[in-house]
């Protein structure tokens, strides 16, 4: 079965860039959300689409995907950004959820 | 803005069944598919499967096929995911999200609050 692998944790200092990668075959060929959900409450979602904002997301989010890797960018990362991180793809009309990367800012 | 309203927490025996519902408050049921996601104590989210309501057709991961059932009610704006054969492992919240289009694909947007089921004898 399809498989999405994150780093389990990523540490930055706040106004510093927070990469998190999300890694699995081929993704480049697929559509990749990315959701964020903080203690005690719902993901949200951050990016679709691979590169898109919602309204309401701050420009500091941002995506890429290109090969075998999605990744997520947090510029200028605030203590507000300190959450879990979830990408997401389709695969065989099945959704996968990544493995989860945990934003610390320290 | 469309905003997804669950059920409240629900406890239950090992073997019982649970039934979770999902309403769509201040906003028309979307015409895209609804998703039912659920996340164990610690764990990241898991997809169970969803439906897309406007072609009646649902779908479940291999994981939860033949004990799970995803239904809809238009009329109320209301979806439902029923797990039956519960387990200890079952314990977990359950989500619902609206899809983006009316295939098995897109975003997971907006998202309910959650409903905690927690299995236990």
């Amino acid at each position: 079965s399809y498989e999405l692998t994150q780093p389990p944790s990523v540490s930055v200092s706040p106004g510093q860039t927070a990469s998190i990668t999300c890694s699995g075959n081929e993704l480049g060929y697929k559509h990749v959300s990315w959701y964020q959900q903080k203690p005690g409450q719902s993901p949200i979602l951050v990016i679709f689409e691979d590169n898109k904002r919602p309204s309401g997301i701050p420009e500091r989010f941002s995506g890429s995907n290109s090969g075998n890797t999605a990744t997520l960018t947090i510029s200028g990362t605030q203590a507000m950004d300190e959450a879990d991180y979830y990408c997401q793809a389709w695969d065989s009309n099945t959704a996968i959820f990544g493995t989860g990367t945990k934003v610390t800012a320290l | 803005q469309v905003q997804l309203v669950q059920s409240g927490a629900e406890v239950k025996r090992p073997g019982s069944s649970v039934k979770v519902s999902c309403r769509a408050s201040g906003g028309a049921f979307s015409t895209s598919a609804i998703f039912w996601v659920r996340q164990a104590p610690g764990q990241g989210p898991e997809w169970m499967g969803g439906i897309i309501p406007v072609f009646h057709t649902s779908k479940y991961t291999r994981k939860f096929q033949g004990r799970v059932t995803i239904s809809a009610d238009a009329s109320t704006g209301t979806a439902y995911m029923e797990l039956r054969s519960l387990r200890s492992d079952d314990t977990a919240l359950y989500y619902c999200a609206g899809g983006s289009t009316t295939r098995w694909g897109g975003w997971f947007d907006p998202w309910g609050q959650g409903t905690l089921v927690t299995v236990s004898s």
